[in-house]
């Protein structure tokens, strides 16, 4: 049981231009969603969250939109620059909790 | 900044051996995390931890797996017997709480031949 999807294994983006990630999730019960970034052969590094009383939060090029009712949230990032080809993860869990779980991975890759 | 820090990065050992992965979390992070990350299931947590008593290990298979830590400076992750089955790389994870953003060790690559 997915309880939080990424339905697009990869993307392709050209600099400059934005780069939109997707993500979507089945409990009604997460109020905390992240995003965290992974360049290969390291450690998934955080990069953004919102909490569910809000709905937009940003932080410089990134910007992560949360629908609670389509039980939707998004990753922006305005401009793409290549140093952002990596795999994003999303991932969710209960406020009271420290259980995250994470989507299946979205492959960014930004082309000069 | 201050990492994770996570031993060995790289395993290679033969079905049936013990192995064991170490964690070091970051100074003054309460929460500790065990992850696995495989093509087919991704992300999935293992266990965790908080003040070093386990809150969950129920994403882990009892039977050959175990995770403790002896201190609040290292978090062990123990396979024995291994299995190729648990060929993976393995993340430790710590945060300053339960509401906090938790920070990744670069990961063990785990191979069971």
């Amino acid at each position: 049981d997915q309880q939080v999807k990424q339905n697009s294994p990869s993307l392709s983006v050209q600099e400059g231009r934005i780069s939109i990630l997707n993500c979507d999730y089945t409990n009604s019960m997460f109020d905390y969603f992240l995003w965290y970034k992974k360049y290969p052969a390291e450690g998934p590094t955080f990069l953004i969250s919102i909490s569910s009383i809000k709905d937009k939060n940003e932080d410089g090029r990134f910007t992560v939109f949360l629908n609670k009712s389509a039980k939707h949230l998004s990753l922006h990032i305005v401009p793409s620059q290549p140093g952002d080809s990596a795999v994003y993860f999303c991932a969710a869990k209960r406020n009271q909790g420290g259980k995250l779980i994470f989507g299946q991975g979205t492959e960014l890759s930004v082309k000069p | 900044d201050a990492r994770v820090t996570q031993t060995p990065r790289d395993k290679v050992t033969e079905m049936g051996q013990e192995v064991t992965m170490r964690c070091q979390p970051i100074l003054g992070h309460n929460t500790v995390f065990w992850y696995r990350q495989t093509m087919m299931q991704g992300l999935e947590l293992l266990a965790y931890f908080r003040n070093r008593a386990p809150l969950d290990d129920s994403g882990m298979p009892k039977d050959r797996f175990s995770a403790e830590m002896p201190d609040a400076t290292l978090a062990t992750l123990k396979i024995q017997p291994s299995e190729p089955r648990d060929s993976a790389v393995y993340f430790c994870a710590s945060a300053r709480g339960s509401g906090q953003p938790q920070h990744f060790g670069d990961g063990t690559r785990l191979s069971i031949l």
